[in-house]
């Protein structure tokens, strides 16, 4: 099974409209880091925002905030009044917290969404 | 503070020459990942190393792929005999510990092209 799905691979949207990114994840640890990257065109991986899986708060970062359904497994990216420079790729990725099964340390990516935003 | 840096940015090798892709991890990180990324792809994890030892290597291929990452000095992605299909981006990223809630800091990526 996927640990992480990220099920639109392109989406368009106006500027300055909110947009929602989907992200499912699948994991019987307790402990786990659900994490947002941006890839722009240039290519980099930029890290937008982090999600632990105690939190009880949704986290923020500026214009981005992430909707964590713990029961539902799902920690969907939502950007307020998109701009033209959002136009890009966006990672949902998890690090899972199990100490005794080696290699959860790791950072496991889906697949992306490609964000164009319209003026 | 400088961030992770790769070097080359970008490598050209003819098949059957031999790549080596370097990473230095943030001041103090002692765990380095690689990474992988396919064209119009999602990154796949390869490698994940602390300071003189592998830890996970379960998305490395078997043959022609090493790396490492000794005491002192950058870590090592390497790629002998390279063939097309090795042609990606390579991305290396650090964090402090192997903890479930730290972000993993990546750099700029290597675009590894094989003629």
């Amino acid at each position: 099974a996927q640990k992480i799905t990220q099920t639109q691979p392109g989406m368009f949207v106006q500027e300055k409209e909110a947009v929602t990114l989907d992200c499912t994840y699948d994991t019987s640890d307790q402990s786990y880091g659900l994490f947002w990257y941006k890839q722009p065109s240039s290519g980099e991986m930029i890290f937008l925002i982090y999600q632990g899986s105690y939190d009880e708060q949704n986290a923020t970062e500026g214009r981005y905030s992430l909707n964590f359904q713990k029961a539902r497994k799902s920690a969907n990216l939502v950007i307020s009044a998109s701009q033209l420079g959002d136009s890009a790729m966006y990672f949902c990725a998890m690090r899972e917290g199990d100490w005794s099964n080696f290699g959860n340390e790791k950072l496991t990516f889906g697949t992306g969404t490609r964000l164009t935003i319209i003026p | 503070n400088a961030g992770v840096m790769q070097n080359p940015r970008h490598l050209v090798r003819r098949r059957g020459q031999e790549a080596r892709l370097r990473c230095s991890p943030m001041k103090g990180h002692s765990h380095v990942y690689w990474y992988r990324q396919l064209p119009e792809e999602g990154l796949k994890f390869m490698v994940y190393l602390q300071k003189e030892n592998i830890i996970d290597e379960s998305g490395m291929p078997k043959e022609r792929f090493s790396a490492e990452f000794p005491k002192e000095g950058p870590s090592i992605l390497r790629i002998q005999q390279v063939v097309r299909g090795d042609s990606a981006a390579y991305f290396c990223a650090s964090s402090l510990s192997g903890s479930w809630n730290e972000k993993l800091f990546f750099g700029s990526g290597t675009q590894l092209s094989v003629l």
